[in-house]
């Protein structure tokens, strides 16, 4: 089945400065790539997304970078401000069983 | 609010209660989704509802019973739960269960 690996598990980063976090999933046939922010007492909100026809796709501070030869996407935050503290999770579409797998999550620090 | 509201937001009971957690969409979805975070398992899928159908149970003990009356709502109902239960239930609802997910809140569950 899908597998996806997600690094690193904690992240503290300088306020202003850039914040990588890095996804690697198993199933070559997965087409959508999810990345979602949990703030303290909610849910996962959906931030950005990528599917596998694109290789790079932006939203203002964040992109998200595809490679599916070397199956791994990341999650690319700039100027990070302290509102970007949060858990950060990757996810992959496994086709063979049509659901989103998730990775093990990243805590995101930004220190003022 | 993301369209999607689980209630109550907090709970706790004891281990020879009986209890259920609820899930509302207003989305429009037909897939819905409980997943269990803890400090253990980040994102752990529970049952997977599709058009009203069970179609997935991952491995769940007996005393978590899923209901999914309608597209609209889904239920989770607790029963001699054990202390190691304790964590977030999340719920999800997502479109033919191919595109990204969008979660609700949680519900904080404490059994003592």
């Amino acid at each position: 089945g899908e597998n996806v690996e997600q690094h690193p598990s904690t992240l503290s980063v300088q306020e202003g400065d850039s914040a990588v976090i890095k996804c690697t999933y198993s199933d070559s046939a997965s087409n959508y790539f999810p990345w979602y922010k949990q703030e303290l007492g909610k849910g996962p909100q959906l931030i950005i997304d990528i599917r596998s026809n694109v290789g790079e796709k932006k939203d203002q501070r964040i992109a998200v970078t595809l490679n599916k030869t070397a199956k791994h996407f990341s999650l690319h935050i700039t100027e990070t401000q302290p509102e970007d503290s949060a858990v950060y999770f990757c996810a992959a579409m496994w086709q063979g069983a049509q659901k989103l797998v998730f990775g093990q999550g990243t805590r995101l620090t930004i220190n003022p | 609010e993301t369209g999607v509201t689980q209630t109550p937001r907090h709970l706790v009971m004891g281990m020879t209660n009986k209890k259920s957690l609820k899930c509302e969409q207003h989305l429009g979805h037909n897939a819905m989704y409980w997943y269990k975070q803890s400090a253990k398992k980040p994102l752990e899928l529970m049952f997977v509802y599709n058009f009203k159908e069970q179609t997935e149970n991952n491995s769940v003990p007996s005393r978590f019973s899923p209901e999914c009356p309608n597209s609209s709502h889904l239920f989770l109902h607790l029963h001699t739960l054990q202390p190691e239960d304790s964590a977030l239930y999340l719920c999800a609802s997502s479109q033919d269960d191919r595109e990204g997910y969008t979660f609700g809140s949680g519900t904080r569950l404490t059994v003592v």
